[in-house]
């Protein structure tokens, strides 16, 4: 039972352009949410986050928005560059779960020149 | 540098033998957690351990054991009751377990069962 889903395997955007990857849940529970950018053969690092007392949050050119009644979130890069090219992960954390994070699929993000 | 190391990067292992990948954290972190990733699919969280001499299940335990006998050490054990041990495994980090913290992940180990 997949609780937290990526349904686009892969996203193609050109450079200069905004890249939106969303990110759908099912469990209310879930109430701390997180973006992970992963290169091959190496480990996820950490981009963004959002609580979901709010819903938005900016990080430079990363923003992350939270729709908590549709149990949805998406990560905006603008502009994308080429080295935006990579796995994108989406994670959450339920209450009281100590730190455990559900992953999302994934979604392949490809920025063209 | 303060980070994660995982060793080996890359480990073959015959059918039928044990095998154990290394993490180590300078961090001072007291949580650590083993996840293995298969293509196309997210991570996915195989034990955690939130302090020292401590450690639970996560959601693909089985055919894994695991130890917890130093804070910055987090050795994950593939064992041969594993069916499907080719993956890619990644170890991680995070303060302590309260509240909500971002992990922080090693490089990984690409395991490959011959």
């Amino acid at each position: 039972d997949q609780q937290v889903k990526q349904n686009s395997p892969s996203l193609s955007v050109q450079e200069g352009r905004i890249s939106i990857l969303n990110c759908d849940y099912t469990n209310s529970m879930f109430d701390y949410f997180l973006w992970y950018k992963k290169y091959p053969a190496e480990g996820p690092t950490f981009l963004i986050s959002i609580s979901s007392i709010k819903d938005k949050n900016e990080d430079g050119r990363f923003t992350v928005f939270l729709n908590k009644s549709a149990k949805h979130l998406s990560l905006h890069i603008v502009p994308s560059q080429p080295g935006d090219s990579a796995v994108y992960f989406c994670a959450a954390i339920g209450t009281g779960g100590g730190n455990k994070l559900t992953f999302g699929t994934g979604t392949q993000l490809k920025v063209e020149l | 540098d303060g980070g994660i190391t995982q060793s080996p990067k890359y480990l073959f292992r015959k059918e039928g033998q044990n095998v154990t990948l290394s993490c180590e954290q300078n961090l001072n972190h007291d949580a650590m957690y083993w996840y293995r990733q298969d293509p196309g699919q997210g991570l996915r969280l195989i034990y955690y351990s939130q302090i020292v001499n401590d450690f639970q299940k996560g959601d693909i335990a089985e055919g894994y054991s695991v130890s917890r006998e130093k804070k910055e050490s987090f050795p994950l054990t593939v064992t041969s009751a594993q069916k499907n041990p080719t993956a890619f495994y990644l170890c991680a980090s995070s303060t302590a377990s309260g509240g909500y913290n971002e992990q922080f992940f090693g490089p990984g180990t690409r395991l490959t069962v011959l």
